[in-house]
């Protein structure tokens, strides 16, 4: 079966770090590009980071570049966001998911983790 | 930063009656390879998104065919021929042609 199975969030201060897993299994995940999507609460999606198949390539938005790094485990099957000096505009659900096509069509999703920024 | 614009932002809709919504890119989708990339989602209450559509029109294999897209530039459209009740919830569309990828506001669907 086909699952991306999210980890790691939680209530952190401002400042903190934290770092989300996604577990993936059912498909060759080293071939695919992966992303990370996020929604803050009772808003829109937003788009936050992707990283190529050998994680040779990756790229943010703006509102997190430098603080957060998105990296892979392809012996693991893992995908990961470390972020750093976390902001209370940093609270939403975040996403894991799939790219079907190089790094664009985010054909499949994990469940969603919250993470909490605040004092 | 390609900006999205989608409207309306709100539709209630009969069971069984179409609907359509917009999406307007601040720049031009249309790639030299002759793709445009915009794509579409739908999140259903308390879920996880779904893809519909990418590449402008290409459904996704499984999304019900009531679903398509068209369109080409700057100027996109979501139809569904006839809604039906699970299809409520919020429809997003987002741009894949330059980072960061940018989601328009999204599109809240009901049903009446």
């Amino acid at each position: 079966e086909v699952q991306l199975v999210q980890s790691g969030g939680g209530l952190v201060q401002p400042g903190e770090s934290l770092r989300l897993s996604c577990a993936v299994s059912g498909f060759t995940f080293r071939s695919y590009w992966m992303t990370w999507v996020r929604q803050a609460p009772g808003k829109g999606l937003e788009w936050v980071a992707n990283i190529k198949q050998d994680g040779s390539e990756q790229y943010y938005v703006d509102s997190v570049k430098g603080r957060f790094t998105i990296s892979r485990d392809n012996s693991k099957n893992s995908l990961l966001l470390q972020m750093n000096r976390l902001r209370p505009e940093d609270t939403a659900i975040y996403y894991c998911s799939r790219n079907l096509r190089g790094d664009y069509a985010n054909d499949l999703w994990g469940q969603g983790i919250l993470v909490t920024v605040s004092s | 930063e390609i900006v999205m614009t989608q409207s309306p932002l709100s539709l209630a809709v009969t069971p069984g009656e179409p609907a359509s919504i917009s999406c307007r890119p601040s720049q031009s989708l249309l790639h030299s390879n002759g793709d445009n990339y915009l794509e579409w989602y739908l999140q259903r209450p308390g879920n996880s998104p779904q893809l519909l559509i990418y590449l402008g029109s290409i459904r996704v294999s499984g999304v019900p065919d009531r679903f398509s897209g068209s369109g080409s530039g700057r100027d996109f459209t979501l139809r569904i021929s006839r809604v039906e009740a699970e299809d409520v919830g919020v429809y997003y569309c987002m741009q894949a042609l330059q980072l960061p990828f940018t989601f328009g506001p999204g599109t809240k669907v009901d049903i009446k």
